[in-house]
């Protein structure tokens, strides 16, 4: 199984830039996602690491060292709408997918 | 658009019926397909994984004789909670992978009194 750390809350002020970091611990590493989530609403999908080093993707970027077992998701610009749970997700080599506890980040004005 | 499409999304079944949701996949072929619960203001948690024509695998403490999968379809899993009681309400989500990517449906909130 997986052993997924991540912070439970962050707080940012909105135009700021935020890291929320991730730790792991599995045996069959294939994968690292982070997904937004809103109150009552499914994860959306944000970005995927496999191999080390960092994935930009407009405001958000993502960074994996497999051989620390970290990774961290990098908001920047910061905006109200940025406001949600941020969950990391370790997938195993049958596809499986195991959360972390999520980070609910609060941007404020 | 949507990837992955989800029915109902909302759901009220009094204790004791049984409740299916679908979970389909747009424009895709899906022979595997997850399922997952989450319970307010804690993470996902996987209850089984759906195949394409096979038995589905269910995670340790999942009821698979509560909790009934089926994957007829490329395109289609279902997930009929049986005999449902007030401790199953929760937010049922599926997902299904494309590529690299799991895409996940819009959810179903089940609500069981």
């Amino acid at each position: 199984g997986q052993n997924i750390d991540q912070p439970t809350e962050m707080t940012a002020t909105e135009g700021a830039i935020v890291q929320i970091n991730c730790t792991y611990q599995t045996s069959g590493f294939n994968g690292l996602f982070w997904y937004q989530q809103h109150a009552g609403e499914a994860p959306t999908f944000l970005s995927y690491n496999v191999l080390d080093g960092l994935e930009e993707k407009g405001r958000f970027s993502s960074f994996l060292s497999r051989s620390k077992g970290y990774s961290y998701l990098l908001l920047k610009e910061l905006q109200m709408k940025d406001s949600a749970s941020y969950l990391c997700a370790v997938r195993e080599r049958d596809y499986k997918l195991s959360f972390g506890a999520g980070t609910t980040v609060t941007v404020r004005a | 658009g949507a990837v992955v499409s989800q029915h109902p999304s909302w759901v009220i079944c009094k204790s004791g019926t049984s409740v299916k949701i679908e979970c389909r996949s747009l424009d895709f072929q899906a022979t595997t397909m997850f399922w997952y619960r989450q319970f307010p203001k804690q993470s996902l948690m996987l209850m089984a994984t759906s195949n394409e024509g096979s038995k589905a695998t269910y995670e340790q403490g999942v009821e698979k004789d509560k909790f009934l999968i089926n994957h007829a379809s490329l395109t289609l899993s279902t997930l009929t909670v049986t005999s449902a009681h007030p401790e199953d309400s929760s937010f049922y989500i599926c997902s299904a992978l494309m590529g690299n990517t799991i895409y996940f449906g819009e959810g179903s909130w089940l609500t069981v009194v």
